[in-house]
């Protein structure tokens, strides 16, 4: 079975801080993806990655950065954490072999106050 | 732009057949998911169309028609574990793969 793991499941954090939110896949997937889920909205993609070192920005990128420097870690970054970014956050991996389906962690939920 | 819809909300009776609608406007059309998730946790797979037609797999079939940018799940047996969010979600092609979600229809199973 694929397995996508997150660091933290429940953070809190201050208005202000920066925030390391930590995905590992083990099924050397090319592709790896950060989502944000909001009551109403959906998932919305915040950044992908197709190789090491590579990263695209997806729908609503501001506010985020992402890093890639192995095949199987994909790390998302807040570098000041605000309000409007309390959300549950979801990590996903998929290859062109797996016919594209996207495998999701478990989420972590942020709050920031 | 690309807009995904599907109804919000959703009850149907255990034991009975529920259709689940989703119509898309992308560009770059290139397969469209239908994931589970249940509150709380992870969306996981439940099936895949890129051509047209029914997929059936067990009590849920997925059904597309590209011409029309529909699809619908089709729930059959309902049981109470059924009771989540269906997610329909679109693979493009817009330079890069990437797969955008719909909002997801809250299924809620009633005895």
């Amino acid at each position: 079975d694929v397995k996508v793991t997150q660091s933290s499941r429940y953070l809190v954090k201050r208005t202000g801080e920066k925030v390391f939110l930590e995905c590992v896949q083990d099924m050397d997937h090319e592709n790896m993806f950060w989502y944000r889920q909001d009551p109403g909205l959906g998932l919305r993609l915040i950044y992908f990655s197709y190789d090491v070192k590579m990263k695209e920005k997806g729908d609503i990128p501001e506010g985020y950065s992402v890093s890639r420097e192995k095949k199987e870690r994909f790390s998302l970054i807040l570098e000041s954490a605000s309000t409007n970014q309390t959300s549950m956050y979801l990590c996903a991996s998929s290859t062109e072999s797996s016919g594209n389906t996207i495998y999701f962690g478990e989420g972590s939920w942020l709050t920031v106050v | 732009g690309q807009n995904i819809d599907q109804p919000t909300e959703m009850t149907a009776t255990e034991g009975a057949i529920v259709q689940i609608n989703c119509t898309y406007q992308t560009s770059g059309f290139n397969g469209l998911f239908w994931y589970q998730q249940h509150a709380g946790e992870a969306p996981t797979f439940l099936s895949y169309n890129v051509l047209d037609g029914l997929e059936e797999k067990g009590r849920f079939s997925s059904f597309l028609s590209r011409s029309k940018g529909y699809s619908y799940l089709l729930l059959k047996e309902l049981q109470m574990k059924d009771s989540a969010s269906y997610l329909c979600a679109v693979r493009v092609n817009t330079g890069g793969f990437k797969t955008i979600f719909g909002a997801g229809t809250r299924l809620f199973v009633k005895a």
